[in-house]
C-alpha cells in the first residue's frame, strides 16, 4: 500500500511557473514510477509525464516537451512537477500517481489527492 | 497517435448490468486498465490488466478485451456506483493514453 501527499493549491500568473510535490510512504520509494495526471475542468484525465523512482528516467508527453519537468529525491520519497510558461488553459487539477516498475505497462495503483493549479491574471 | 474512444454517458438501474466500452484500434492486443472517478475525487484502479481486480474492488467489476473493444462490466450495479470511468492503455508511440471517460449514471 502506497499513500500520496501532494503539496497545496496554487495560484499563478500567465507566463509562471509551478512546481507540486508528491510525498510517498508505505512502501519502497525507489520501486514505483511516479507519474503526473492532469484534469481541466470538467473535463478528463491526461497523461503528462514520469520519473522511475529507481533510476530517475523520465518521459514527457508530447504535448508538454519543453515546459514540464518531473523529477524526484529519493532521500525524502518525493516525486515533482514543474510545469512552466504557464498559461489560462493549463488551470487544472494535478494528480500524481505511482504504479510498480516491476511490472510490464503497470496500471497507476495510488493517486494523490490532487494539487488545484489556478493560472489567472 | 492512438486513440481511445468511450461513450460520454451509460445509465442503468440499480440491480441491472452496466458495460462501459473503450474502443480502440487493436485494442485486444493491449493491457487495457479502468479507473473510477467519483466527483471531487482522485481516480481509483477497479480493473488492471483487462479483467484483474486489486484488493477491496467488488466482484461485481469485471473488464474483457477483445479485438477493438474493451469493456468494463459492473454488475447488480449500486447508486455508490454513480461515478466517470475511464479506460487507459500504453501505447508505443503515444505511452499512457485515457479514453475522454463514461458517466454512470444509475438512475
Amino acid at each position: 500500500q502506497v499513500h500520496l501527499v501532494q503539496s497545496g493549491a496554487e495560484v499563478k500568473k500567465p507566463g509562471a511557473s509551478v512546481r507540486i510535490s508528491c510525498k510517498a510512504s508505505g512502501d519502497t520509494f525507489t520501486s514505483h514510477t511516479m507519474y503526473w495526471v492532469r484534469q481541466a475542468p470538467g473535463q478528463g484525465l491526461e497523461w503528462m509525464g514520469w520519473v522511475n523512482a529507481g533510476n530517475g528516467n523520465t518521459q514527457y508527453s508530447q504535448k508538454f516537451q519543453g515546459r514540464v519537468t518531473i523529477t524526484k529525491d529519493t532521500s525524502a520519497s518525493t516525486a515533482y512537477m514543474e510545469l512552466s510558461n504557464l498559461r489560462s488553459e493549463d488551470t487544472a487539477v494535478y494528480y500524481c500517481a505511482s504504479g510498480s516498475t516491476l511490472k510490464e505497462v503497470p496500471a497507476f495503483d495510488y493517486w494523490g489527492q490532487g494539487t488545484l493549479v489556478t493560472v489567472s491574471s | 497517435s492512438y486513440v481511445l474512444t468511450q461513450p460520454p454517458s451509460v445509465s442503468v438501474a440499480p440491480g441491472e448490468t452496466a458495460r462501459v466500452t473503450c474502443g480502440g484500434s487493436y485494442i485486444g492486443t493491449k493491457s487495457v486498465h479502468w479507473y473510477q472517478q467519483k466527483p471531487g475525487q482522485a481516480p481509483v484502479l477497479v480493473i488492471y490488466y483487462d479483467s484483474d481486480r486489486p484488493s477491496g474492488i467488488p466482484e461485481r467489476f469485471s473488464g474483457s478485451n477483445s479485438r477493438n473493444t474493451a469493456t468494463l462490466t459492473i454488475s447488480r450495479v449500486e447508486a455508490g456506483d454513480e461515478a466517470d470511468y475511464y479506460c487507459q492503455v500504453w501505447d508505443t508511440s503515444s505511452d499512457w493514453v485515457f479514453g475522454g471517460g463514461t458517466k454512470l449514471t444509475v438512475l
